[in-house]
């Protein structure tokens, strides 16, 4: 069974401030590692797809790196607009010829100004 | 605005009654899948349908059951409500089944009372 498991659960940065969050996952045959943004009451909003080790991509102050076994998501300086909760997630093949997205329960980060 | 519809966005039912959860997924996304997000649970994967057929099934109760149509809009119909379905459902489209990532509606937030 694919798992995915996020730490912290939840930070707390200063505004500028630079941390980083863990996504640890046992899977199958991954096809790619997600990282999406939530924001409270609203729906996921898709941040990055990370297909092999080694691989890293840059979005503003947020740098996503993978390895074999983890992903981390880095936070440059932060601000307070950065503040949501990060979700990791895991696609693999679920049968059938589809793909399943196996999320983890996320890290909730707070700015501080 | 994702693209992805999801109404209503509020539903305050009593247990023991049945409701539906409607989605229409992004323009030109042919695959829809179902998440349940609650307190302690994170995001778990409910079903997964693609240009009208089923696709893969998580943790999805008997009491629910879904449908996508010609149209590509799909329904969630959730019955004999208990406390504990109150949570966040989320739908999300992708083009293919599954590859890449997936795009999230705002999700209808269910109390069951």
């Amino acid at each position: 069974e694919d798992q995915v498991t996020q730490s912290p659960e939840a930070l707390r940065l200063q505004e500028g401030e630079s941390s980083s969050l863990n996504c640890s996952y046992t899977v199958s045959g991954l096809r790619g590692l997600f990282w999406y943004r939530q924001d409270p009451g609203k729906g996921p909003e898709f941040l990055f797809t990370l297909y092999s080790a080694g691989e890293e991509k840059e979005k503003e102050r947020l740098k996503a790196t993978l390895t074999k076994k983890e992903s981390f998501l880095h936070i440059t300086a932060p601000k307070p607009e950065d503040s949501a909760t990060y979700l990791c997630a895991v696609q693999a093949r679920s049968g059938a010829g589809s793909y399943q997205l196996t999320f983890g329960k996320g890290t909730k980060l707070s700015v501080i100004p | 605005d994702s693209g992805v519809t999801q109404t209503p966005k509020h539903l305050i039912t009593a247990t023991g009654q049945r409701v539906t959860l409607r989605c229409s997924p992004r323009s030109g996304d042919l695959s829809v899948y179902w998440y349940q997000q609650s307190l302690d649970q994170g995001l778990q994967f409910l079903i997964q349908y693609y240009n009208g057929e089923e696709r893969a099934k998580g943790n999805i109760l008997e009491r629910f059951s879904a449908q996508q149509f010609p149209d590509l809009h799909s329904e969630l119909n959730l019955s004999s409500l208990e406390l504990g379905d109150s949570a966040l459902y989320f739908c999300a489209s992708s083009v293919q089944q599954g590859a890449g990532g997936y795009t999230f509606g705002s999700g209808t937030r269910l109390t069951v009372v």
